[in-house]
């Protein structure tokens, strides 16, 4: 069975920081990996998907990951955060129904 | 094109009545969901329906029933409330049928109080 583990159910950022989020899977064949984001009070959007056909996946409002099978990993990277990023954010791997992670509660700092 | 609506956008009920959540959508996708969303536990699936005409339960089933009345609509009943399924609950579809790179799409969600 597919899941994914993502570490840190909180994330705290300086405005212009790093934004890193990280995202590690299990499943027994080859996966498709998804990043949804959560602005409040709303429903969820889709940032990104990996779908095989590049590992460095690059998403809107400047958002990117990078599949890493040997470290089972799809770790949501940005490189300066903006207020408008204060979001939380879903991993997620296929097969279709699509399994969730518990989600990752980023706070953007001033 | 108001892509995945649901209503109703809030409600309160009492243990142990019923109600049913609606959600539409205008895309002609083939594939709905439905998710429970808890304070740490991420999104868990409910029912999905791959296609008009069949459904299946997913991770959470106890305590619902669903219908998908047409291709655009899909249906989450509570037969009889309970405290424990205080959520938000979003609905969510897809375009095509059991293909596992398609986006989902998620309505705005409908939170739930049980008293």
């Amino acid at each position: 069975a597919q899941s994914v583990t993502q570490l840190g159910s909180h994330v705290s950022v300086s405005e212009g920081a790093l934004v890193l989020l990280r995202c590690n899977y299990s499943s027994s064949v080859p996966p498709y990996l998804f990043w949804y984001v959560q602005y409040p009070n709303q429903g969820l959007q889709l940032l990104l998907k990996y779908t095989s056909a590049a590992t460095l996946v690059k998403g809107i409002n400047g958002f990117e990951a990078e599949f890493k099978k040997s470290e089972t990993s799809f770790h949501l990277t940005k490189p300066s955060a903006h207020m408008s990023d204060a979001a939380e954010y879903f991993c997620a791997v296929s097969p279709t129904p699509l399994v969730f992670g518990k989600g990752t509660r980023l706070s953007v700092i001033a | 094109n108001a892509g995945v609506t649901q209503t109703p956008k809030f409600q309160v009920l009492k243990t142990g009545q019923s109600m049913t959540l609606q959600c539409a959508q205008d895309m002609n996708h083939n594939s709905m969901y439905w998710y429970r969303q808890d304070p740490g536990m991420g999104l868990r699936l409910i029912y999905y329906s791959a296609s008009e005409g069949t459904t299946d339960k997913g991770e959470v089933p106890n305590g619902y029933n669903v219908s998908r009345l047409n291709k655009r609509e899909f249906s989450l009943r509570l037969e009889s409330a309970a405290p424990s399924q205080t959520s938000v609950y979003f609905c969510a579809s897809s375009e095509r049928t059991g293909i596992t790179t398609d986006t989902q799409y998620f309505g705005p969600g409908t939170r739930l109080t049980v008293l």
